[in-house]
């Protein structure tokens, strides 16, 4: 159980795109979900949090007008990436909980390439 | 601020024993997660500690001492395989959950 899949697994943009990457609770319901960044050889930095119909809450330093999140139901949750450039390249990866669970269960990640 | 420590990298044997550590200071404690990650992969859930102690779990055993804001994660029998990154994280007193920087583990033949 608590299965997490996020799509898609690898995405190359051209810088000044915008790309959107899905997450989706296969088995369980998200009232939470996180979206995370991390660059090579660095820990996981936490973008931000979002429950299931209210607006995302962003760590500070992440523009919420560049890293758009949706958590329309309970299942599936967006962050879209406006205007990408090079520097936004890293590995997304979001993870979601359910309720009163408070362990996060991760997806498989997405590796952005902004050239 | 918050803060937890782990080492940044630690080399063993494969066969052999390694204790990772991880101290903590946070504003609360809920509990105490330790995950694995795979380089280029996600991580994955290894456990959780909430009460002092030690929980064991076949090779890998994970302890809490809440006194000592300190927890280590103990891997047994080290095989190739568990060469990756070990990822020790806080449940804060808002239910967040603060993040080390991770222990990356090096497995020599």
């Amino acid at each position: 159980g608590a299965v997490v899949s996020q799509h898609p697994s690898r995405v190359i943009c051209k810088s000044g795109t915008s790309v959107k990457i899905e997450c989706r609770s296969l088995d369980f319901q998200a009232t939470t979900m996180f979206w995370y960044r991390q660059f090579p050889k660095q820990s996981l930095m936490l973008m931000a949090t979002s429950n299931e119909g209210s607006k995302a809450t962003y760590e500070q330093g992440v523009e919420k007008d560049k890293f758009l999140i949706n958590h329309a139901s309970l299942t599936l949750s967006t962050l879209t990436v406006t205007s990408a450039h090079p520097e936004d390249s890293s590995f997304y990866i979001c993870s979601a909980s359910g309720q009163n669970d408070y362990e996060q269960y991760f997806g498989p990640g997405t590796r952005l390439t902004v050239t | 601020g918050q803060n937890i420590d782990q080492p940044t990298e630690m080399t063993a044997t494969e066969g052999a024993i390694v204790q990772i550590n991880c101290t903590y200071q946070t504003s609360g404690f809920n509990g105490l997660f330790w995950y694995q990650q795979h380089a280029g992969e996600a991580p994955t859930f290894l456990s959780y500690n909430v009460l002092d102690g030690l929980e064991e779990k076949g090779r890998f055993s994970s302890f809490l001492s809440r006194s000592k804001g300190y927890s280590y994660l103990l891997l047994k029998e080290l095989q190739m395989k568990d060469s990756a990154s070990y990822l020790c994280a806080v449940l804060d007193s808002n239910y967040q959950l603060i993040w080390g920087a991770g222990t990356k583990l090096i497995i020599k033949p």
